[in-house]
């Protein structure tokens, strides 16, 4: 079983640029997540997807746009990318009949 | 609001030593507690769970007991490997949570066995 795929694993980008981090879960999953992970600070939650087609902002949303396209994808846009966005960012899932997530293994961003 | 304090690190013990890594929450109601682990350059695996108070979670030899009277879900293990060596992340689900089950994590310990 795949879980959660998480592209692209690794990133550099100039400040200023775009880009749109990948999220796909098979698990049929109703409710899915963005987290970043900086070092002490543990992971924050960026935007959620309670079902397809709602989406929230987390604790950290500032920067950042997510689309859930359909219930397997989910995806994270950085319009205009800022040094202080070099982070892990690590997708997650969640079935309706559980509160364990599901963790893709992570991108690592850096922004110059 | 919901937060969780871990204790800090890095923990760095002997292999076949005693751990304990503490973990306080402040949450209203009764939320679901949990430990994650993650292993260099890998996401983030359930280790245990614990879903009300007075329940013990354990997994893989780790063992932590939701104690409402404390508000603590603290992790321990008899005697650790050197395959433990990772970080550990002590978590939240409130209730009720709404539809989103959203978590609220701990900053994490790092903890390094050494053989």
């Amino acid at each position: 079983n795949a879980g959660v795929t998480q592209t692209p694993k690794f990133q550099v980008l100039k400040t200023g640029q775009s880009m749109t981090l990948q999220c796909a879960q098979d698990m049929n999953h109703n409710s899915m997540y963005w987290y970043r992970q900086d070092p002490g600070m543990g992971l924050r939650l960026i935007y959620y997807s309670a079902s397809e087609g709602t989406t929230d902002k987390g604790e950290v949303p500032n920067g950042y746009n997510v689309s859930r396209l359909n219930k397997r994808e989910f995806s994270l846009r950085l319009e205009s990318a800022a040094p202080s966005q070099t982070s892990v960012y690590f997708c997650a899932s969640t079935p309706n009949n559980d509160r364990r997530q599901y963790f893709g293994a992570g991108t690592r961003l850096s922004v110059l | 609001g919901n937060s969780v304090t871990q204790m800090e690190g890095p923990v760095t013990l002997s292999e076949e030593a005693f751990l304990t890594i503490n973990c306080t929450y402040t949450a209203t109601g009764y939320p679901s507690l949990f430990w994650y682990v993650q292993y260099p350059g890998e996401g983030l695996q359930l280790l245990l769970k614990a879903t009300k108070a007075d329940d013990k979670g354990s997994n893989k030899g780790f063992e932590a007991t939701y104690r409402k009277e404390t508000t603590s879900f603290h992790l321990e293990k008899g005697s650790v490997q050197v395959s433990d060596s990772a970080v550990y992340f002590c978590a939240l689900s409130p209730r009720p949570s709404g539809s989103a089950r959203q978590l609220t994590f701990g900053s994490g310990t790092q903890l390094t066995v050494l053989p």
